[in-house]
């Protein structure tokens, strides 16, 4: 049963660019949920999607985007990459009845 | 809103020695109570969890009772292991709600050594 899958796992772009990170849920489940980590910290919420919409947002400024497909897999876009992007980005999937997240192995992304 | 703080680390331990690492949170309402652990290089493992107070989350051998009184979460094991060294997280999530979000202490990494 595979869980949680993101890519790529590594990836470096320069500050400016544009990224996008891939996400697919574990089978069964049709929350999609992304968190920033900074090194040393506990990770942050960026968005949470289902059903195809954006239903909560954290503190993150627009250059933070995303989207669900009906396959329920998701990206992450980030435009106008600043340094202090550098970080793990970690999705996360589940369901509406479930409050424990299934997380998977993260994209580190290193802005220069 | 909604916050958890956990004690700073390292925790540094000798195999077989009990381990405690602490949790308290702030929250409206009952939230859930989770602990979340992180091997180096990879994601978040769900530990525990515990969904109303007096609830005792358990795994592996590892033990976390909901103390809304105190509203704590500490994070027990009897007896560690070299394999168990990591980051842990404490973590909430408000409820009642259907599309929950998970708030995170900043972690506290374990050391065991031999």
């Amino acid at each position: 049963d595979a869980g949680v899958t993101q890519s790529p796992t590594h990836l470096i772009k320069t500050r400016g660019q544009q990224v996008t990170l891939r996400c697919s849920p574990k089978s069964g489940h049709d929350t999609v949920s992304w968190y920033q980590q900074a090194l040393g910290q506990g990770p942050q919420f960026i968005f949470q999607y289902y059903e195809e919409e954006e239903r909560q947002r954290g503190n993150f400024p627009d250059r933070f985007s995303g989207h669900q497909f009906p396959n329920y897999s998701s990206e992450l876009n980030v435009n106008a990459l600043l340094l202090g992007d550098s970080a793990l980005y970690l999705c996360a999937s589940g369901t509406r009845e479930d409050y424990g997240y299934t997380f998977g192995s993260g994209t580190r992304l290193t802005v220069v | 809103g909604n916050s958890v703080t956990q004690m700073e680390g390292p925790v540094t331990l000798s195999e077989e020695a009990f381990l405690t690492i602490n949790c308290t949170y702030t929250a409206t309402g009952y939230p859930s109570l989770f602990w979340y652990v992180q091997y180096p290089g990879e994601g978040l493992q769900l530990l525990l969890k515990a969904t109303k107070a007096d609830d005792k989350g358990s795994n592996k051998g590892f033990e976390a009772t909901y103390r809304k009184e105190t509203t704590s979460f500490h994070l027990e094991k009897g007896s560690v292991q070299v394999s168990d060294s990591a980051v842990y997280f404490c973590a909430l999530t408000p409820k009642p709600s259907g599309y929950s979000t998970l708030t995170f202490g900043k972690g506290t990494m374990l050391l065991v050594s031999p």
